[in-house]
């Protein structure tokens, strides 16, 4: 079955250092994948997605890029900022179906200091 | 424009006792969604309604029935609480159309322990 795999955290930077989280999946055919993030106490919203190879979703500073022949979706960051300071998940999607149910990673705990 | 809410926010429950734990939408997303989210393991998708009038078993089913009462509404009921299903739940939806197709919008969760 699907499945995405995250690195183990917390990760804990210094402010304005450089962010990756590492994510690698594993699903049948093309999926879409997302990097969703969660602050305390709240629940998950979408912070970028791609839909298909090479695809680079991109927001509030944060990138990842599609790669399929590796298998990955790494987010990265130029500079971190205290308020970055999340859970952040990685998912897939398998495009098929009306459903559009979504397989997440186990989540990586950043923890920003100045 | 609430988006997706969820009641309550917190809850305490003695073992064998029931509850059922409430979500609406107000965008007219088709698609509804419950997850449990514990340490270590991220969401698991619990059960899923693709559009009102219809429900599926997801992920970790057991211990739980659902109800999508209408296009705005999707229950979850433990009948039994039982201390593994100690956990956070949240409520999602999902638009079919424009924008959020592919977008799960998430609810702010409810904190569940059972004792």
């Amino acid at each position: 079955g699907d499945s995405v795999t995250q690195m183990e955290g917390p990760v804990t930077l210094s402010e304005e250092a450089f962010l990756t989280i590492n994510c690698t999946y594993t699903a049948t055919g093309y999926p879409s994948l997302f990097w969703y993030v969660q602050y305390p106490g709240e629940g998950l919203q979408l912070l970028l997605k791609a839909t298909k190879a090479d695809d680079k979703g991109s927001n509030k500073g944060f990138e990842a890029t599609y790669r399929k022949e590796t298998t990955s979706f790494h987010l990265e960051k130029g500079s971190v900022q205290v308020s970055d300071s999340a859970v952040y998940f990685c998912a897939l999607r398998r495009n098929t179906g009306t459903a559009s149910k979504l397989t997440f990673g186990t989540g990586t705990r950043l923890q920003v200091t100045l | 424009n609430a988006g997706v809410t969820q009641t309550p926010k917190f809850q305490v429950l003695k073992t064998g006792q029931s509850m059922t734990l409430q979500c609406a939408q107000d965008m007219n997303h088709n698609s509804m969604y419950w997850y449990r989210q514990d340490p270590g393991m991220g969401l698991r998708l619990i059960y899923y309604s693709a559009s009102e009038g219809t429900t599926d078993k997801g992920e970790v089913p057991n211990g739980y029935n659902v109800s999508r009462l209408n296009k705005r509404e999707f229950s979850l009921r433990l009948e039994s609480a039982a201390p593994s299903q100690t956990s956070v739940y949240f409520c999602a939806s999902r638009g079919t159309s424009g924008i959020s197709t592919y977008e799960q919008y998430f609810g702010p969760g409810t904190r569940l322990t059972v004792t």
